[in-house]
């Protein structure tokens, strides 16, 4: 594998469902991040990690929790999801935080 | 104003012409700037980095960057179909990335 891998590439979830979304970056990169994009919408940043620690936290709602235990990976585990949770899940890694991001080919997340 | 601002388009451009896409920005100590390519459903990809002022070149990509007018544009030579995505503008201020809402382009066969 190379670059930013992301599993599931798709994920239909009920509202009462527990479900995680996973990252792994095969770059040697110091930084991963998870953003949101819904529909024809522009990027929203949800969370940051540097050095496997949660430099940012974009007034994310509580159903939405990331984790980083290593600086390869990065988890969103996902809990009561509502139907406007329902987006493309991108998840991206730098070298450190300030430099070019490389983006993971996104989770496309629909909530029933 | 917003820190990184982009014309939302659509910009539309004949086949085989010269795509101009331009990108300002607030913050006057942003040190890098780069520009991303979206398809439809897909994931932003990195097409060019620029950190100086001036032009950089890569293929039928340029970059241009003025610091003093604070804009940062990129233009795609030869436009082909294959070009018609989002294209996001990023600057990295005080070490984080912060991305314009990006400009459609349809380049037109």
């Amino acid at each position: 594998e190379t670059g930013v891998t992301q599993t599931p590439r798709h994920l239909v979830m009920g509202m009462t469902n527990k479900k995680s979304l996973k990252c792994e970056q095969h770059l040697g990169h110091n930084a991963m991040y998870w953003y949101k994009q819904s529909a024809k919408k522009p990027l929203e940043l949800m969370f940051v990690y540097s050095l496997e620690e949660r430099v940012e936290n974009n007034s994310v709602p509580s159903r939405f929790s990331p984790e980083c235990p290593n600086s390869s990976h990065l988890f969103l585990h996902l809990h009561t999801l509502q139907p406007e949770d329902s987006a493309l899940y991108l998840c991206a890694s730098s070298q450190a935080l300030g430099y070019e991001q490389y983006f993971g080919p996104g989770t496309r997340l629909t909530v029933t | 104003q917003k820190e990184v601002e982009q014309n939302s388009g659509p910009l539309s451009v004949p086949e085989g012409a010269i795509a101009s896409l331009n990108c300002t920005y607030s913050d006057r100590g942003s040190q890098s700037f780069f520009w991303y390519r979206q398809y439809s459903g897909k994931s932003p990809e990195l097409i060019m980095s620029i950190y100086s002022n001036g032009d950089k070149e890569d293929g039928r990509f340029t970059a241009q960057l003025n610091k003093a007018s604070q804009y940062v544009s990129l233009l795609i030579r030869d436009s082909q179909p294959s070009d018609s995505a989002t294209y996001l503008c990023a600057v990295n201020r005080d070490d984080k990335i912060i991305f314009g809402k990006g400009t459609r382009l349809h380049i037109l066969p």
